[in-house]
């Protein structure tokens, strides 16, 4: 059984881009958490999915940022014209239901 | 609104010797605990958890974790500390059943060295 999949494990975007982070969950998760890890500091969290709903992003910049997670493919963290601010690494986590959460590998965005 | 705090930033402890992690929380009603560890440029990976039962739980690499309802710590712990075991440790905290959709929060973190 293959753990959570994240995907690109890199990314490089210059200001004013687009950033596009997927994640597949585990098999058998049907929600999917993102939070986002800025260096030196903790784990934030950003957004919690379910088949195409969003149950609580009570995390999530007002501005640029959105999620899904469709019912068909992976969950999706799009980034609007970044910024530098933007730059971080970004994890997504799934669970079968809502207790324990499995990690995927992160994604590392560097805003240039 | 629920709350867990890692007092320390960085624990220092020669190989060998047993190590302490420690962590507080701050949650209504009963809480589910949790401890995760980070490696370097990786994600975080479950180690432990509490739920109901005995409050000694036993989890991954030889680590444990002790509830404590009294003083609301869970803290973490292993006997005897290997270099391999030098990680970001986060402590998580979310209500327990409610019937509805609980958030985990996360603490910031505490690094831990483990010294040849």
């Amino acid at each position: 059984n293959a753990g959570v999949m994240q995907n690109p494990r890199h990314l490089v975007r210059r200001r004013g881009q687009e950033a596009r982070l997927r994640c597949s969950p585990m098999k058998g998760h049907s929600h999917v958490y993102w939070y986002r890890q800025l260096p030196e500091e903790g784990l934030k969290f950003m957004v919690y999915l379910q088949k195409e709903n969003i149950i609580d992003e009570s995390g999530m910049p007002k501005e640029r940022f959105s999620a899904e997670f469709p019912k068909e493919g992976p969950s999706i963290l799009r980034i609007q014209q970044v910024v530098r601010g933007d730059s971080a690494a970004y994890f997504c986590a799934s669970s079968p239901g809502e207790k324990t959460q499995y990690f995927g590998p992160g994604t590392r965005l560097l805003v240039l | 609104a629920q709350s867990v705090a890692q007092p320390e930033d960085q624990v220092n402890v020669a190989e060998g010797n047993p190590l302490t992690v420690k962590c507080t929380y701050s949650v209504s009603g009963n809480p589910y605990l949790f401890w995760y560890v980070q490696y370097p440029n990786r994600g975080l990976q479950f180690l432990l958890k509490y739920i109901t039962g005995d409050n000694l739980v036993k989890g991954s690499y030889g680590f444990e974790a002790e509830f404590n309802k009294s003083q609301t710590s869970f803290h973490l712990k292993k006997p005897s500390a290997l270099v391999s075991d030098s990680a970001l440790y986060f402590c998580a905290v979310r209500p327990g059943p409610s019937g509805g959709y609980q958030k985990v929060t996360f603490g910031t973190g505490t690094k831990l060295q483990v010294i040849p």
